[in-house]
């Protein structure tokens, strides 16, 4: 049981190209999510899924997308990557039942955008 | 919208110390709370949770107790130890699909 994984650990991509970071789950959780982290700061939400086919933003989704085909990917996609793109990336999921929502986090990917 | 507030930091302490890490909250509803520890180079992982008022989370020697008067979750340890460096976040879980984060805070222990 591999819990949740992230690839890659670390990118470094120049200002306007474009990637996906992979996060798959083997845990059967219904709740996906994706975060970003900045230095010294909190996790900002970027889009969550409650489900394969259904996503949602977060609180900080513009230059992101997401899709889920499966309960156990969900790919966060960069599109013209920014310098204000440079973070720590974290994925994250859960069973959700009522407000009790543990999540499991990934290790996370280091992006450098120059 | 929902919000956590955590002491700043960063915290320092020596060995076998007394811990205290404050949290406030604002929420509409009645969320469920929680502290999560992230290690260096690593992704958050829970420590623990308490899901109603008056209930108290513990692990690994860490507790807190979920205070809806004082809208609080303070995390405490009576002796922390070198091996509990780490930043600690607390977050509330309410709407569907969303928890809130507080900022982190950052925890040395030295010998």
């Amino acid at each position: 049981n591999a819990g949740v994984t992230q690839t890659p650990k670390f990118r470094i991509l120049k200002i306007g190209q474009s990637m996906t970071l992979q996060c798959t789950q083997d845990m059967n959780h219904n709740y996906m999510y994706w975060y970003r982290q900045d230095p010294g700061m909190g996790l900002k939400l970027i889009y969550y899924s409650v489900g394969a086919g259904i996503t949602d933003k977060g609180e900080v989704p513009n230059g992101y997308n997401v899709s889920r085909s499966t309960t156990e990917d969900f790919p966060l996609r960069l599109e013209l990557a920014a310098p204000s793109q440079t973070s720590v990336y974290f994925c994250a999921s859960s069973w959700r039942r009522g407000s009790t929502d543990t999540q499991y986090f990934g290790p996370g990917t280091r992006l450098t955008v120059l | 919208g929902n919000s956590v507030t955590q002491m700043e930091g960063p915290v320092t302490l020596s060995e076998e110390a007394f811990l205290t890490i404050n949290c406030t909250y604002t929420a509409t509803g009645y969320p469920s709370l929680f502290w999560y520890v992230q290690y260096p180079g690593e992704g958050l992982q829970l420590l623990l949770k308490a899901t109603k008022a008056d209930d108290k989370g513990s692990n690994k020697g860490f507790e807190a107790t979920y205070r809806k008067e004082t809208t609080s979750f303070h995390l405490e340890k009576g002796s922390v130890q070198v091996s509990d460096s780490a930043v600690y976040f607390c977050a509330l879980s309410e709407d569907a699909g969303k928890s809130t984060f507080g900022d982190g805070t950052t925890l040395t222990v030295k010998p």
